[in-house]
């Protein structure tokens, strides 16, 4: 089982509150990934991380915004949450991939997030 | 944002029969390709990859075909166990774009019946 954890699991909030959703890894992966998932839908990659210091906005578009101030920490927050936030959010590292390869990204829990 | 009323598309097998799923993908680029088994309410979790330079790949209870031509992939299932009860995810990445991105297919709901 892949070392990268999430909190909280789960999370109930009102319109227009800060919240942080938290990931950790302890696999020393240099990068690390968000994703959103709506229920029985696909991922959609929202943020990734190379390294320390290091954010890039994914394909969809989110208002969310992250930070990678330590290898093993990619926390995601949103400034005012709304209903329309309301989703998984799944974050998951690798280590930085050789030439012509890839390396498996390894999956945290996820945030089960309702925005009331 | 939530979606409602969207239905995965589903497999429902019997307890020991062979499962076949399968996935069509849209970069000509990608070269890797990987299936992910997602179970409620975890996170997904690496099942078995293959290299575009490749036909075949085999695991264990696992094999993934790849047929470029088509860009269709299948990830077959031997012998399948109540286990396997979850949703099924293929992904592709581009390695040569160096962003190591994966892009993420519609899953599969698998229902092992006993």
């Amino acid at each position: 089982e892949a070392d990268i954890y999430q909190t909280p699991r789960y999370l109930v909030i009102g319109t227009g509150k800060k919240i942080t959703l938290e990931c950790s890894q302890t696999m020393g992966h240099d990068k690390m990934y968000w994703y959103q998932q709506d229920p029985g839908m696909e991922l959609h990659l929202i943020h990734y991380s190379y390294g320390v210091n290091s954010t890039e906005k994914g394909d969809l578009s989110s208002e969310s915004t992250v930070s990678r101030i330590r290898t093993e920490h990619f926390p995601l927050t949103l400034e005012s949450a709304r209903p329309s936030h309301t989703s998984q959010y799944l974050c998951a590292s690798s280590e930085r991939p050789g030439l012509s390869s890839y390396n498996e990204q390894f999956f945290g829990p996820g945030t089960r997030l309702t925005v009331l | 944002g939530e979606s409602v009323g969207l239905h995965l598309p589903t497999l429902s097998v019997q307890e020991g029969d062979n499962s076949i799923i399968n996935c069509a993908y849209s970069n000509s680029a990608s070269d890797y390709f990987i299936w992910y088994k997602q179970e409620s309410g975890k996170g997904p979790q690496f099942i078995i990859d293959i290299r575009s330079n490749m036909d075949k790949r085999q695991g264990q209870r696992v094999t993934v075909l790849l047929n470029k031509t088509v860009k269709h992939l299948s990830l077959q299932i031997a012998a399948t166990q109540p286990g396997d009860s979850a949703v099924y995810f293929c992904a592709e990445t581009d390695s040569g774009a160096g962003s190591y991105q994966l892009t993420f297919g519609k899953g599969t709901k698998l229902s092992v019946i006993p």
